[in-house]
C-alpha cells in the first residue's frame, strides 16, 4: 500500500463549478500537508500549505485536513480554464525545527475545466 | 531569489553514457530533494539532504545512481551507466525545514 493515495482522474468539470480533490494517507506521523499544481512540462508549484488538522483558505482555494480520518481535500471555487493542470497532494512528517523530514507525494489528479 | 535552478533542462544521451544533473537550491534553504517523475510511477523521492548530509537514499533505484551535495549551494545527481528506463523528468526541490518545498523546472532526460 502506498503511503499516499490519490485518484489520478482525469476529472473534467464545466467552468464555474466547484472542484473537490482528495488524498488519503496511512502514516499518522504526517503533520504538514501541501497541495501543488503542475502545468504540462513545468515543475510543481506550491498552492497551499497547512499544518495539522483544520481548514485554510486562500482566494478561490480551500484546503482541509482531517487527521482523524487521514484525509485531506482541496476545493476550488469558481473554477477557470486556467485551473486545468495536474494537482498533487504532498505531506511530511517533519517536526518543528527537526533536522530533516521527507516529503511524500500523491500520484496527482489531472483536472480539466471546460469553457 | 531566482528559485531552484536545474541544469540542463533537456538531456539526450546514449545508453551506457554517464549523465550528470545539477541543482542550485534557494539560498538559505537547509534541505534538498531529488525526485523522478514518470507517467507510470508519478513523483518518486530518490534522495534528500539536510545541511549537505544525505539523510535517506532508500529511493535511489540502483547503484548506478549517486548524488552529492558538496556545499549548501550545489548538488548533483549522477547516473552511470545510463539505461533507457532511466528516461524521466528529474526534479530538484529545496526547503527551509519544516516549511514547504520549492521545485526547479526539472531536467527531461532521454536515454536512447
Amino acid at each position: 500500500q502506498k503511503e499516499v493515495e490519490q485518484d489520478p482522474g482525469p476529472l473534467s468539470v464545466p467552468e464555474g463549478a466547484i472542484v473537490s480533490l482528495n488524498c488519503t494517507y496511512s502514516n499518522s506521523a504526517f503533520q504538514y500537508f501541501m497541495w501543488y499544481r503542475q502545468y504540462s512540462r513545468k515543475g510543481p508549484e506550491l498552492l497551499m500549505y497547512t499544518y495539522s488538522s483544520g481548514n485554510k483558505e486562500d482566494g478561490r482555494f480551500t484546503a482541509q485536513v482531517d487527521k482523524s480520518s487521514k484525509y485531506i481535500s482541496l476545493f476550488i471555487r469558481d473554477s477557470q480554464p486556467s485551473d486545468s493542470a495536474t494537482y498533487l497532494c504532498a505531506m511530511s512528517d517533519g517536526m518543528r525545527y527537526s533536522s530533516a523530514s521527507k516529503i511524500i507525494f500523491g500520484s496527482g489528479t489531472r483536472l480539466s475545466i471546460r469553457p | 531569489d531566482a528559485g531552484v535552478i536545474q541544469s540542463p533542462r533537456h538531456e539526450v544521451t546514449e545508453m551506457g553514457q554517464e549523465v550528470t544533473l545539477r541543482c542550485k537550491p534557494i539560498s538559505g534553504h537547509n534541505s534538498l530533494f531529488w525526485y523522478r517523475q514518470t507517467m507510470m510511477r508519478g513523483l518518486e523521492l530518490l534522495i534528500y539532504f539536510n545541511n549537505n548530509v544525505p539523510i535517506d537514499d532508500s529511493g535511489m533505484p540502483e547503484d548506478r545512481f549517486s548524488a552529492k551535495m558538496p556545499n549548501a549551494s550545489f548538488s548533483t545527481l549522477k547516473i552511470q551507466p545510463s539505461e533507457p528506463r532511466d528516461s524521466a523528468v528529474y526534479f530538484c526541490a529545496s526547503r527551509s525545514e519544516p516549511r514547504e518545498a520549492f521545485f526547479g523546472q526539472g531536467t527531461r532526460l532521454t536515454v536512447v
